[in-house]
């Protein structure tokens, strides 16, 4: 069965550098989203991407992030200075028929 | 804006024992509503989802969730659960129509279940 793939499983950076994950959506689907999840906290919107654009995005979605396709199978979100309240886990998404298939996310420790 | 309540925040039980994990869901419009688990370092899995028609839908292992419009409920359970279960489950709701397709997550469940 296809899979949302992440990379990479565990990312531990400084404070105010920058981070680039990286996830390689299921090859037809049509939107990518990047959610995530702060420990002990729901998980929470970012972005979503269609037609190599930004579709939605929320406020937690600032001039730090930023998304990218960059070749025609990966989806990027990066972190231009990361901060201490960036540690989370980072999901991938992506859609199919209205159903969101998810990766195994990416933790982000931001020492 | 939608938002998703679960109340239990950890539910242990026994192998065989009945589940029933609560989500509510707050939003005056059309929803589609999914439940997905997630295993130990493993992708949120879809188990279920109701987009329309009969409120009981029924998912992967067993799982079967049923729509309560009238309580914005959206309850997910199992007659006998197995230690297998034992991961997070997480409740989404999504708009039915409109451009926003985020999906607007509860805070989780996670279910321990003894052997």
């Amino acid at each position: 069965e296809p899979e949302v793939t992440q990379t990479p499983s565990h990312q531990v950076t400084q404070m105010g550098q920058e981070v680039i994950l990286r996830c390689v959506p299921i090859s037809n689907h049509l939107y990518f989203y990047w959610y995530r999840q702060i420990l002990g906290q729901k998980v929470e919107f970012l972005v979503s991407f269609y037609n190599n654009e930004i579709s939605e995005k929320s406020e937690i979605f600032d001039d730090q992030f930023s998304v990218e396709r960059p070749d025609g199978s990966n989806f990027t979100l990066k972190i231009r200075s990361t901060k201490l309240e960036d540690s989370a886990m980072y999901f991938c998404a992506s859609t199919l028929e209205n159903i969101q298939y998810f990766g195994a996310g990416t933790r982000l420790s931001v020492l | 804006a939608q938002s998703v309540s679960q109340h239990n925040h950890h539910v242990i039980l026994s192998e065989a024992a009945s589940l029933e994990l609560g989500c509510n869901y707050s939003y005056g419009g059309t929803v589609n509503l999914f439940w997905y688990v997630q295993y130990p370092g493993q992708h949120l899995q879809l188990l279920l989802k109701y987009f329309s028609g009969d409120p009981l839908v029924k998912g992967i292992k067993g799982f079967e969730a049923e729509f309560i419009k009238s309580k914005f409920s959206f309850n997910l359970r199992k007659p006998s659960v197995q230690w297998s279960d034992t991961a997070e489950y997480f409740c989404a709701v999504k708009q039915a129509s409109g451009s926003a397709r985020q999906l607007t997550f509860g805070s989780g469940t996670q279910l321990t279940v003894l052997p």
